[in-house]
């Protein structure tokens, strides 16, 4: 079974600084691991993926994440952040057998200050 | 190109009905996951519907059914309604035959139950 941990359950920034918002995975099977973003009253929109290759992936609005085998990480990153990045944030993971069964994170309250 | 479209957006019931929640899936998809996401946290992954059959089902009641129709469509029944069924259903879409593991989510039912 997979589980995920998102360390943070808020991230206060001020725009234009640069955000990271972490997540952890543990799997005993390999892992396709996403982001996905959910602005208020909205659904989920999905942000990026990692499916294999190479571990550092960039996704739309200007996000990246790296994924780290040896740390079973796989951290969102973006240089400089603007107010309308604020929303959620969710990591999740979904096996390589299993379909399309994804499990997500708690989520991460991404808060862009002025 | 309409992408994931679910119905209702909003419902109220009160505890002990019944509820059906509709979605239609991205053009050229063929599988269908149902998501539970309560307040304040991540989606849980409920079951999922490729050719007409459940194909995988996450760790909910048998209160919670579904059913997909020869076009993909599905629906999601929950019987017996209780207060802890408040939540927002999210349906994604995907198709069984590629190997890029990407859902795609539509906007959601919000559910309220009295």
């Amino acid at each position: 079974a997979q589980s995920v941990t998102q360390l943070d359950s808020q991230v206060p920034v001020f725009e234009e600084a640069p955000v990271e918002l972490r997540c952890n995975y543990s799997s005993s099977v390999s892992v396709y691991l996403f982001w996905y973003v959910q602005y208020p009253n909205q659904g989920l929109q999905l942000l990026l993926k990692y499916l294999s290759g190479s571990t550092l992936v960039k996704g739309i609005n200007g996000f990246e994440a790296e994924f780290n085998k040896s740390q079973t990480s796989f951290h969102l990153r973006k240089p400089s952040v603007h107010i309308s990045d604020t929303a959620e944030y969710f990591c999740a993971v979904s096996d390589l057998t299993g379909g399309f069964k994804t499990i997500f994170g708690a989520g991460t309250r991404l808060f862009v200050k002025a | 190109d309409a992408g994931v479209t679910q119905s209702p957006t909003h419902l109220i019931k009160t505890r002990g009905q019944q509820v059906t929640l509709r979605c239609s899936p991205k053009s050229g998809h063929d599988t269908v996951s149902w998501y539970q996401q309560a307040l304040g946290q991540g989606p849980q992954f409920i079951f999922q519907y490729y050719e007409e059959e459940e194909r995988q089902r996450g760790n909910f009641p048998d209160r919670f059914s579904g059913h997909q129709f020869p076009n993909y469509s599905s629906e999601l029944n929950v019987n017996a309604l209780l207060l802890g069924d408040s939540a927002l259903y999210l349906c994604a879409s995907s198709s069984l035959g590629t190997t890029q593991e990407t859902q795609y989510f539509g906007p959601g039912t919000r559910l309220l139950v009295l």
